[in-house]
């Protein structure tokens, strides 16, 4: 079975800061993706970013990037210029590739970052 | 935009009563999902569907069951509801075959079972 951990349950930092979400993983399998989510107290889980284990580049979107190290299976999350907006929950989340089709995710238990004003 | 829908966002049920959770999602998504969310705990699957009258068991699918006769419409359903199922239940759905592919979630409904 594979697992999620993310070790940080809460994180507060400083509008403007960059901060860095830890998450490692567990699997035996060579190939999957990972995810990132972020869940906003309204409630709405969205994605933020993903990458396949295949890509050895790091994927970034805009503000939030990621480091992606599939030997030590780790997948942290780092946001810059952290705004308001991003408090939220953040779940790393993992799926492995099946081959047939679209299987659930295995989420970690999420990291509840606060951006103080 | 992708949308999904579920049917409450608060719904408070009795021990015992069958209960039906509905998600509707719009964007023809071969591919839907549910979890359930509890603090400290993060999401996890308890069912999931690839097509129309297809499921299959996620990591937790004991006490609940599901019903997939149309493609836009996923059920999840508790034939006797206990106590240890209150909690946030949220619908996803995504399209074709690939992992790779966003799943889109919905606004979740928060089962409270007295």
């Amino acid at each position: 079975a594979q697992t999620v951990t993310q070790s940080q349950p809460e994180m507060s930092v400083q509008e403007a800061e960059t901060v860095t979400l830890s998450c490692t993983y567990d699997t035996s399998e060579n190939n999957y993706y990972l995810f990132w989510y972020k869940q906003p107290p309204s409630r709405q889980m969205i994605l933020v970013i993903r990458q396949e284990a295949y890509k050895q580049q790091n994927a970034t979107e805009n503000r939030f990037s990621v480091n992606f190290q599939k030997a030590a299976k780790s997948f942290s999350l780092k946001i810059s210029d952290s705004q308001l907006g991003d408090t939220a929950m953040y779940f790393c989340a993992f799926m492995i590739y099946s081959g047939g089709g679209a299987d659930g995710l295995t989420f970690g238990k999420g990291t509840h970052l606060i951006i103080q004003p | 935009d992708v949308k999904v829908t579920q049917s409450s966002r608060y719904l408070v049920k009795r021990t015992g009563e069958k209960v039906f959770l509905e998600c509707v999602q719009d964007m023809d998504h071969e591919n839907m999902f549910w979890y359930r969310q509890d603090p400290g705990l993060g999401l996890r699957l308890i069912y999931f569907s690839y097509d129309v009258k297809m499921k299959e068991k996620g990591d937790i699918p004991e006490g609940y069951s599901v019903s997939r006769e149309k493609k836009e419409r996923f059920s999840l359903i508790l034939e006797s509801a206990s106590t240890n199922q209150t909690s946030m239940y949220l619908c996803a759905s995504t399209l074709g075959t690939s992992g790779y592919n966003e799943q889109f979630f919905g606004p979740g409904t928060r089962l409270t079972v007295l």
